[in-house]
């Protein structure tokens, strides 16, 4: 079965900052793999997916993430942090060709101080 | 496009009655998502739809939870009876390919209070 496991619940980092956000998954063989966010009240937002190809991926709002095979993992990273980047973030994995059973992590609360 | 439009945006109701939640998605979208999101176990797929028909309802908790697509611009999600427990926020969320993770539009949810 497929799982995903980001280890940080609350993040805090100042403006400007450099972050990075953890995510580990568990499947058998090459995930999809997918980031969003969530505002406060809001749905789901997808900032990049990895499907194959460039382990580097880059997304919206400047956000990239990196998979790494051997590590299983597919961390999220922004140069620097802008006040508006507070939110909840989620990692997800799921099966290529198959159903869209996406399993989302826990999510990743990021708090911006200014 | 509106994107994926949810309704009620909040419903509060007591234990033991009906609760309906609603979703339009994504004109030309062929699949549907039902999530619930709670602070407990986090994102959980209750079912989802492909081309109108349900195609995986493994997720969903009880008989209790019941939902149907009768068009392609229409789904529902009912509760009955509807119990403490199932507070949560419920997403729908629609995508275009067939059996594909690519992209899921969300909507932005109904939070759901069963006092």
């Amino acid at each position: 079965a497929q799982s995903v496991t980001q280890p940080d619940i609350h993040i805090t980092v100042s403006e400007g900052a450099s972050l990075e956000l953890r995510c580990n998954y568990s499947y058998g063989a090459t995930p999809y793999l997918f980031w969003y966010v969530q505002s406060p009240g809001q749905g789901l937002q997808l900032l990049l997916k990895y499907f194959s190809g460039d382990t580097l991926v880059q997304g919206i709002k400047g956000f990239e993430a990196e998979f790494k095979r051997s590590q299983s993992s597919f961390n999220l990273r922004k140069p620097s942090v802008h006040w508006s980047d507070a939110a909840e973030y989620f990692c997800a994995v799921g099966a290529p060709l198959t159903a869209s059973k996406l399993t989302f992590g826990t999510g990743t609360r990021l708090q911006v101080t200014l | 496009d509106a994107g994926v439009i949810q309704s009620p945006r909040h419903e509060v109701t007591e234990m033991g009655q009906e609760v309906t939640l609603r979703c339009k998605p994504i004109s030309g979208h062929n699949s549907l998502f039902w999530y619930r999101q709670t602070m407990m176990r986090g994102l959980e797929l209750l079912i989802y739809f492909n081309n109108n028909v349900p195609i995986d309802d493994s997720g969903m908790p009880e008989d209790r939870f019941s939902a149907k697509m009768p068009n392609a611009s229409f789904s529902t999600l009912k509760i009955q009876p509807s119990e403490p427990r199932d507070s949560a926020v419920y997403f729908c969320a629609s995508s275009l390919k067939t059996g594909s993770n690519e992209k899921l539009f969300f909507g932005s949810g109904t939070q759901l209070s069963v006092l």
